[in-house]
């Protein structure tokens, strides 16, 4: 159980393009999903939190406007990575939890390139 | 700030022998404590998961939490090659849409 689906796995395209990233809880409602982003051999960090039905919140640094994320459902959100530049070449990890004390599931990760 | 630590390592132990690796946090308030294994490119997977105080066994892991020390462990028994990864502690207090605070993480290298 508690299997969580993102994709896709791997993303390559041109600077200046969108990029939205799924995340799906498969065999679980989700309460909150979090967008991690992680750079090589550093360690994760937190993106923003988000609630279904709610707006997201977003940590200190991470630009709203820039990393869009949808929670509309109990079991589908979505990171789209707005007008994406080389810098924001990383690993996107999304994890989904079902309840409060519940440990936080983890995606496979986005690998986004940006040329 | 809540903090979350763990010494980054590498930890190396020879292949069979018991792995410890540790973690401590700042926060009285935190009620979950969560292990997760990260393999070099790939996301975390989560091991163990313990909310009270004492020792908690599954297969070749045990995780230890001591709540008045704010500390919490991780015990591997006979390691293996395969369980050289990144092992992550993280930390959360109970409640709804609390997020979750990572350490940084401990390198466990077994040689074989």
């Amino acid at each position: 159980g508690a299997v969580v689906s993102q994709h896709p796995s791997w993303v390559i395209c041109k600077s200046g393009t969108s990029v939205k990233i799924e995340c799906r809880s498969l065999d679980f409602q989700a309460t909150t999903m979090f967008w991690y982003r992680q750079f090589p051999k550093q360690s994760l960090m937190l993106m923003a939190t988000s609630n279904e039905g709610s707006k997201a919140t977003y940590e200190q640094g991470v630009e709203k406007d820039k990393f869009l994320i949808n929670h509309a459902s109990l079991t589908l959100s979505t990171l789209t990575v707005t007008s994406a530049h080389p810098e924001d070449s990383s690993f996107y990890i999304c994890s989904a939890r079902e309840s409060g004390n519940q440990p936080q599931h983890f995606g496979d990760g986005t690998r986004l390139s940006i040329l | 700030q809540k903090e979350v630590e763990q010494n980054s390592g590498p930890l190396s132990v020879p292949e069979g022998a018991i792995a410890s690796l540790n973690c401590t946090y700042s926060d009285r308030g935190s009620q979950s404590f969560f292990w997760y294994r990260q393999y070099s490119g790939k996301s975390p997977e989560l091991i163990m998961f313990i909310y009270s105080n004492g020792d908690k066994e599954d297969g070749r892991f045990t995780a230890q939490l001591n709540k008045a020390s704010q500390y919490v462990s991780l015990l591997i028994r006979d390691s293996q090659p395969s369980d050289s990864a990144t092992y992550l502690c993280a930390v959360a207090p109970i409640g709804g849409y609390q997020k979750v605070t990572f350490g940084t993480g401990t390198k466990l290298q077994v040689i074989p």
